[in-house]
């Protein structure tokens, strides 16, 4: 079986500080890891993919296979950052299994 | 071009009634997913559809829940006999597929109540 935790149901950081959201993963193949992000009123999104291996909105997010994660971490945070955050996997037949979402705030 | 269309937005509906949920994916798009979004509990997988294959249905939480793909693209989800624990935010997702690192394109989902 596959399972995504996000531990943080809740984060607050100030603007301009380190940002990390955590993310643990459990599945026996090799996985694909990606997180998606919902703004106030807006529709669910992609943010980025680990095979992509990219940077988008200074967000970045390694595939640790040792640790089974995929922290996705930005070194200064702004107040657009404010969100909600789900860490997904797609394992086996191809099903895209989502973690239960951090709302990150960034205070002023 | 358009996005993955869902309608209605809302729907308010009394316990033990049957509703329809529509989605109109992105043309082109193969694959269709349905997932339930509920205050704490995230984002819970429903059924999947890919192609002409059978959909994959592991995640109905009981056989009061169906749902269609007609003709490969809109699909209707259907919750008969409706509870007050149904109620959520059903979100439909499409992506190109038999790339599955191809992206979700989500609709803006349907906030279900059931009072």
């Amino acid at each position: 079986a596959q399972r995504v935790t996000q531990p943080e149901k809740l984060l607050s950081v100030f603007k301009g500080a380190p940002v990390e959201l955590k993310c643990n993963y459990s599945y026996s193949g090799s996985p694909e890891l990606f997180w998606y992000v919902q703004y106030s009123r807006q529709r669910l999104q992609l943010l980025l993919r680990h095979i992509s291996r990219e940077s988008i909105k200074g967000f970045t997010a390694d595939l640790n296979k040792g640790e089974t994660s995929f922290h996705l971490k930005k070194p200064f945070a702004q107040e657009e950052d404010s969100a909600m955050y789900y860490c997904a996997l797609v394992g086996s037949a191809r099903q895209l299994t989502f973690g239960s979402g951090t709302q990150l705030t960034v205070l002023p | 071009g358009a996005g993955v269309s869902q309608s209605p937005s809302n729907k308010v509906t009394e316990k033990g009634k049957d509703v329809e949920l529509r989605c109109d994916p992105i043309s082109g798009h193969t694959a269709l997913y349905w997932y339930r979004q509920s205050l704490g509990q995230g984002l819970e997988f429903l059924i999947y559809f890919q192609g002409n294959s059978a959909p994959d249905k592991s995640g109905l939480p009981s056989d009061r829940f169906s749902a269609e793909r007609t003709g490969g693209s809109v699909s209707t989800l259907t919750i008969q006999r409706t509870q007050q624990e149904d109620s959520a935010v059903y979100l439909c997702a499409s992506s190109l597929d038999p790339n599955r690192a191809s992206p979700l394109h989500f609709g803006n989902g349907t906030r279900l109540t059931v009072t």
